[in-house]
C-alpha cells in the first residue's frame, strides 16, 4: 500500500500570510491527488484533485503542484476561515493531517 | 447536487455488528459515474478510508479491515451500506459516507458523519 506522509503536522500562521503544505508518497502515484480541508465537526471538503485542479467553488487563494511522489498544497493569502486541518489522499490513503493554527 | 445521508445505532456493543446506511438523493445510486465510499476518523484522529462500491457491484476495501467489512448497494432505496463485523472498542469513530466522481481522484461530496461508540 502506498503510505502518504504530510508536513508539517502543525503549522503556526497568522492572516495574509502564504503557507504551504508537503505530501510526499511512498512510491510514484502521476498526479493522482486530492486535498481536503476539514473544520471541527464537519466532513472533509474537496479542495483539489488531480494534483493541481481547484474544485468547483474553491477560492483561487488554494492551489496545487506536484507530480510523482511529492505534492504541494499552497494557500497565497490566509484567510480567517482557512484554519483548519488539511488531508491529502491517494486512492485508499490518507496523509495524517497538517493542522493549521492562528498565530 | 448530490446529498447523502448516514444512518444507524449510535452504540454497538464489541463483539457484535455495526450496520449503517447512507441514503442518496440528488442523483442516482446506479449511476455509472459514481464510486460510493466509506471513510472514518477516529475521535481526535486523521481519516481512514474503509472501502467502497460501484453500481456493477465491485467492492474495493481496506486491507487492514477486509475481513470484517462488507459494502453493499441498495438500488430500490437508492441506498448503500457498510457492514463491520467483530467490532472493538478500536472501532469508534464518526463514520462518513461519501461519493467520488469517476476518473477523477477525491471524494466531491460527503454525508455529516455518524459518531458510532463501541461500548458495553
Amino acid at each position: 500500500d502506498i503510505q502518504l506522509t504530510q508536513s508539517p503536522s502543525f503549522l503556526s500562521a497568522s492572516v495574509g500570510d502564504r503557507v504551504t503544505i508537503t505530501c510526499r508518497a511512498s512510491q510514484g502515484i502521476s498526479s493522482y491527488l486530492a486535498w481536503y480541508q476539514q473544520k471541527p465537526g464537519k466532513a472533509p471538503k474537496l479542495l483539489i484533485y488531480a494534483a493541481s485542479t481547484l474544485q468547483s467553488g474553491v477560492p483561487s487563494r488554494f492551489s496545487g503542484s506536484g507530480s510523482g511522489t511529492e505534492f504541494t498544497l499552497t494557500i497565497s493569502s490566509l484567510q480567517p476561515e482557512d484554519f483548519a486541518t488539511y488531508y491529502c489522499q491517494q486512492d485508499r490513503s490518507f496523509g495524517q493531517g497538517t493542522k493549521l493554527e492562528i498565530k | 447536487q448530490l446529498q447523502l445521508q448516514e444512518s444507524g445505532p449510535g452504540l454497538v456493543k464489541p463483539s457484535e455488528t455495526l450496520s449503517l446506511t447512507c441514503t442518496v438523493s440528488g442523483g442516482s445510486i446506479s449511476s455509472s459515474s459514481y464510486y460510493w465510499g466509506w471513510i472514518r476518523q477516529p475521535p481526535g484522529k486523521g481519516l481512514e478510508w474503509i472501502g467502497s462500491i460501484y453500481y456493477s457491484g465491485s467492492t474495493y476495501y481496506n486491507p487492514s479491515l477486509k475481513s470484517r467489512v462488507t459494502i453493499s448497494v441498495d438500488t430500490s432505496k437508492n441506498q448503500f451500506s457498510l457492514k463491520l463485523s467483530s467490532v472493538t472498542a478500536a472501532d469508534t469513530a464518526v463514520y462518513y459516507c461519501a461519493s467520488q466522481t469517476v476518473r477523477r481522484d477525491g471524494y466531491d461530496h460527503w454525508g455529516q458523519g455518524t459518531l458510532v461508540t463501541v461500548s458495553s
